[in-house]
């Protein structure tokens, strides 16, 4: 199981404010880096899955970089409405096609 | 609305008890999966099945028993469980290696 980390935690944003956050993970064996959108009572839905170093993705005003070499990649939220609130899971998949989630971040947009 | 069926969404059992968790998914996706969810923490893989074969089992207790009846369902059997198995159960179906999609997932609870 591979070691995938969120940071923060949680986090608050004043709708308007534009937010960004972190998922880590091992380097090594890496295939692709997943990140979900997870709303209360919902079902986590993908957001994007990328594969490439460099790669920079982009839905609405949602954006994820990507770099495989350093193990990181960020998301971002621009111009935050409430509908953003909800938790952010990442997910990094090894080359044995076994996908490890970190603990998530949870963004609360204040109206 | 999630195209990934999971019942039932609640399920309180004693230790003693045998119950069954259900997934359903009509995308033709031929890899489903369960994971395990605690309170803030990440989801868990538990198992694996691609082509209707136990390709993962992440070295769960035989008190977990995965089934796949068939390439639409997932059933997870349930016996003599401990309270501290009490946790969020996800299914989850994909293509191959691309995004996973969930089910809104079955609480459960062990007294």
């Amino acid at each position: 199981i591979l070691n995938v980390e969120q940071s923060p935690q949680s986090l608050h944003v004043q709708e308007g404010d534009s937010t960004n956050f972190t998922c880590s993970f091992p380097s090594s064996n890496f295939y692709a880096l997943h990140w979900y959108r997870w709303e209360t009572a919902k079902s986590p839905e993908a957001l994007f899955v990328m594969t490439l170093n460099g790669d920079e993705k982009k839905k609405g005003r949602i954006s994820a970089t990507l770099n495989t070499k350093e193990g990181y990649s960020y998301l971002y939220i621009k111009g935050s409405q409430p509908e953003d609130s909800a938790t952010y899971l990442c997910a990094s998949l090894s080359d044995d096609y076994k996908l490890s989630f970190g603990a998530g971040t949870t963004v609360t947009v204040r109206a | 609305d999630t195209e990934v069926t999971q019942t039932p969404k609640h399920l309180v059992m004693g230790m003693t008890n045998k119950k069954s968790l259900k997934c359903e998914q009509h995308m033709g996706h031929r890899a489903m999966y369960w994971y395990k969810q605690k309170a803030k923490k990440p989801p868990e893989l538990m198992f694996v099945y691609s082509y209707e074969k136990l390709s993962i089992n992440e070295s769960v207790p035989s008190r977990f028993s995965p089934e796949c009846p068939n390439s639409s369902l997932l059933n997870l059997h349930l016996h003599a469980l401990q309270p501290e198995d009490s946790a969020l159960y996800l299914c989850a179906s994909s293509r191959s290696t691309g995004e996973l999609f969930f089910g809104e997932g079955s609480r459960l609870t062990v007294l």
